[in-house]
């Protein structure tokens, strides 16, 4: 089955700077990769998703990349606020969904 | 108001009974899944249903069961066989597979 792994568990970043979070994954035929945000006590969230047939895609201070090769897919964060502090957690989907599978996630602090 | 919501918010149980979690969804989404979610880890497929009266096991489906009878209601029964139930259980529906999954939010059982 699916397999996926998110870099780094933990990150900590100055307000203003940007964030980056890594995941991969392991079956070739998953082509859905949402990301989403869980804030403290609160359900995830979606923030941004792509699909297999795009390899970039931008929101506001929000971007992910996918590399289908290399089987990895980054979340990228801008200009970071310390509303921005939360979880966050990447997944992985076929079409099928059989494979829906999320990674560990990643505690992101913005310091003030 | 449209959405998934999950009931109780907290529950108690003593070790050795069973208990249901309600999930129930007014999206007309056909996909519903279960996840466990355990303090600082990520989350984990339990069961998941593409359709009524169907159902899959997830990762750790061992200790729990679920039932589809209604398009809009996938309740998770916890039973005395999960050895460790104590947890933050998370459901989520979308309208196909490979698509923006929404979150209730959440039920955190305690088992004493």
């Amino acid at each position: 089955g699916e397999n996926v792994e998110q870099h780094p568990s933990t990150l900590s970043v100055q307000e203003g700077d940007s964030a980056v979070i890594k995941c991969t994954y392991s079956d070739s035929a998953s082509n859905y990769f949402p990301w989403y945000k869980q804030e403290l006590g609160k359900r995830p969230q979606l923030i941004i998703d792509i699909r297999s047939n795009v390899g970039e895609k931008k929101d506001q201070r929000i971007a992910v990349t996918l590399n289908k090769t290399a089987k990895h897919f980054s979340l990228h964060i801008t200009e970071t606020q310390p509303e921005d502090s939360a979880v966050y957690f990447c997944a992985a989907s076929d079409l099928y969904g059989q494979n829906f599978v999320f990674g560990p996630g990643t505690r992101l602090s913005v310091l003030p | 108001d449209g959405g998934i919501t999950q009931s109780p918010k907290y529950l108690f149980r003593k070790e050795g009974q069973n208990v249901t979690l309600s999930c129930e969804q007014n999206l007309n989404h056909d996909a519903m899944y279960w996840y466990r979610q355990d303090p600082g880890q990520g989350l984990r497929l339990i069961y998941y249903s593409q359709i009524v009266n169907d159902f899959q096991k997830g990762d750790i489906a061992e200790g729990y069961s679920v039932s589809r009878e209604k398009k809009e209601s996938f309740p998770l029964t916890v039973t005395s066989a999960q050895k460790n139930p104590t947890a933050f259980y998370l459901c989520a529906s979308s309208m196909y597979f490979n698509t923006e999954a929404f979150f209730g939010q959440g039920t955190r059982l305690t088992v004493v």
